[in-house]
């Protein structure tokens, strides 16, 4: 298993552009999670997905941030319009079950730089 | 929600001491409590994690103690060795079926 992919890796864009970020999960897990990772907030939950439907949301930091998850195997989050302050490290993560208890793979992660 | 602390923020040993690092939680209703460690660039991974019906579990060198009654839950490592050298997370599964995680542990071993 490839486990947890995300694209791009880095990304590097200005003030105001629109960024896409995506993840595809391990196949046959039915929960995703979008986590967003810097040095003052620590590890914090965006997101979470199971079975392709977005169960809490309430970690979005506003407006300008949405996830969508089209199909067991695909899922974006999408910063528009971007600002300095969205720089951070941006994980992906599954999981197979959706009562919390089971482990987390966490993908490479991509890191986002807004200038 | 859930709320996790998590101390100390950064610890320095000498290889082959033990190391200790510990949580609270806020919400008693939390039964799930994952480790991860994330070493530099890369992504966190689970390394050991324990339920609220037990009270302490072992996996090699690393052990996990969790007393519900004060609400919290420590990380042991024993003999420690560089490449334990990373920083360690805590979390903790609420009422609300998410995971809160804490602010970290940098832990670096001295040869």
């Amino acid at each position: 298993d490839a486990g947890v992919i995300q694209s791009p890796r880095h990304e590097v864009t200005e003030m105001g552009q629109e960024v896409t970020l995506r993840c595809k999960p391990i196949s046959g897990h039915n929960s995703l999670f979008w986590y967003r990772q810097t040095m003052m907030r620590g590890l914090e939950l965006l997101i979470y997905f199971n079975n392709n439907v977005p169960i809490d949301d309430s970690g979005m930091p506003e407006d300008r941030f949405s996830a969508k998850m089209p199909n067991a195997s695909f899922s974006t989050l999408k910063i528009q319009p971007s600002e300095p302050r969205d720089s951070a490290v941006y994980f992906c993560a599954s999981s197979l079950g959706s009562s919390g208890e089971v482990e987390q793979y966490f993908g490479p992660g991509t890191r986002l730089t807004v200038t | 929600g859930e709320n996790v602390e998590q101390h100390p923020s950064t610890l320095s040993v000498q290889e082959g001491d033990s190391a200790v690092i510990k949580c609270t939680y806020s919400d008693s209703a939390s039964n799930y409590f994952p480790w991860y460690k994330q070493e530099l660039g890369k992504r966190p991974q689970l390394i050991i994690d324990i339920r609220s019906n037990v009270g302490e579990k072992k996996d090699q060198r690393i052990a996990v103690t969790l007393n519900k009654t004060a609400k919290h839950f420590s990380l042991h490592i024993t003999e420690t060795q560089p490449e334990d050298s990373a920083v360690y997370f805590c979390a903790a599964r609420g009422s609300n079926y998410k995971l809160t995680f804490g602010k970290g542990t940098l832990l670096t071993v001295n040869p």
